[in-house]
Formats: structure tokens, sequence, C-alpha cells
């Protein structure tokens, strides 16, 4: 069985400064791995994808994502944070020939002035 | 190209009673997935058809809830004889049926059992 460990169920930043969300997964075969975002009271939307080609992925708004294959790792970046990156934020896994998501339990992202 | 809709968006009910919740998929995405997530938590998987049959229920799906999508399009999840750990998020995702197969969320459904 897959499963995916999101590490911190909170972090606070300073508008400005580097954006740091961590995930770990298990899967018994490389798998895909996902990030989605979700803003208050809305549903889940795709920030990156990572499907086996580049381990270092770009994502919608200055986000991105490294694979490590050794680490079992997808941790999610982003430079410099703003106000409007608050929110939660969700790491995913699905087999290549799966049908269902594994998510983590989510990071909320508190950004300060 | 519209997303994936959900309706109602929010939802008050009494325990005991049905609801039903409806989902329209992105047009040309053959599979369709309900989620339930509750607060604090990452979304769950309940179950996935694609186009109109039911090819994977989770053990999450008790007998109350039932799911269908009868035409190959819009689906509806329905449950019967609510009780308060009902109350959560229900989304519904759609994706293509080859290649990385990503899925696609909708707004949800917020169910509040009382």
């Amino acid at each position: 069985a897959q499963s995916v460990t999101q590490l911190g169920s909170h972090v606070s930043v300073s508008e400005g400064a580097l954006v740091l969300l961590r995930c770990n997964y298990s899967s018994s075969v490389p798998p895909y791995l996902f990030w989605y975002v979700q803003y208050p009271n809305q549903g889940l939307q795709l920030l990156l994808k990572y499907t086996s080609a580049a381990t270092l992925v770009k994502g919608i708004n200055g986000f991105e994502a490294e694979f490590k294959k050794s680490e079992t790792s997808f941790h999610l970046t982003k430079p410099s944070a703003h106000m409007s990156d608050a929110a939660e934020y969700f790491c995913a896994v699905i087999q290549a020939a799966g049908n269902k998501l594994t998510f983590g339990g989510g990071t909320r992202v508190l950004v300060k002035p | 190209d519209t997303g994936v809709s959900q309706d109602p968006r929010h939802k008050i009910t009494k325990r005991g009673q049905n609801v039903t919740f409806r989902c329209d998929p992105i047009s040309e995405h053959n599979r369709l997935y309900w989620y339930r997530q509750t607060l604090g938590q990452g979304p769950e998987f309940l179950t996935y058809f694609q186009n109109e049959a039911q090819l994977e229920k989770s053990r999450l799906l008790s007998d109350r809830f039932s799911a269908e999508r009868p035409k190959g399009s819009f689906s509806t999840l329905e449950i019967q004889r609510t009780e308060q750990g009902d109350s959560a998020m229900y989304l519904c995702a759609s994706s293509l049926v080859w290649g990385v197969r990503t899925q696609y969320f909708g707004p949800g459904t917020r169910l509040l059992v009382l």
C-alpha cells in the first residue's frame, strides 16, 4: 500500500521568504506525484505533477518541486512567499497503473507581512 | 473549457435525512471520482467511474452511500439516513482515461449534519 507523509501540519513564513513544504512517500514502484493547493472552502487546484520525466518540476504561481527517488521525497518550494500563497497544500501519489490518489494530511501555510 | 462543477456548494441537513449531490465533470473526461475530506485531513477516495461503470468502491462507502453515473456524463452521490459523522466536504474530480490521468477537482460540496 502506498502512503504520503507531509512533515509539519502548519508552516509560517514571512512575505518574501522561502517556502519549503516537505512530502515523503512510500510506494513499491515509482509513482506519479502531485501537489495541490486548497484555498478556504474551495476545491483542490493542481500546482504541479511529476510523471517520470524531468525530476525538477515547475508549476503555477512560481512553485517547483524536485523528485528524489533515493529519498522518496517530493518537496515543494517557492523562493519568495506572497500573501496570496496562504492556503493548505496537499501532496498526493498515484501508481502509474492506479486509479485513486492517496493524499498526505496537508500543510497549512501562513504568510506574515 | 469549463472545469468540474458541483452542486450544491453547501448543504445543511438533519440527522436521518437523505441528501444527494451532483457532479459535472470536464466534458471530454471519461473518468469521474468522488473523495471525502474531513476537517484537517487530506481527501480520501470513495469511488470512481469510467464512463457509466462504477469500477471501484472504498470501504469508506458504506451501504448508506450510493453513487451513479447513468449516462457517463454527470454523477450523483446519495447519502441515506445521514449521520453526524457524514459531515465533511465531498469532492468530485475527473480525468482522461489514458496517460497520466491527472485528476482535476471541483469546488466541493460541504455537508453539515445536525
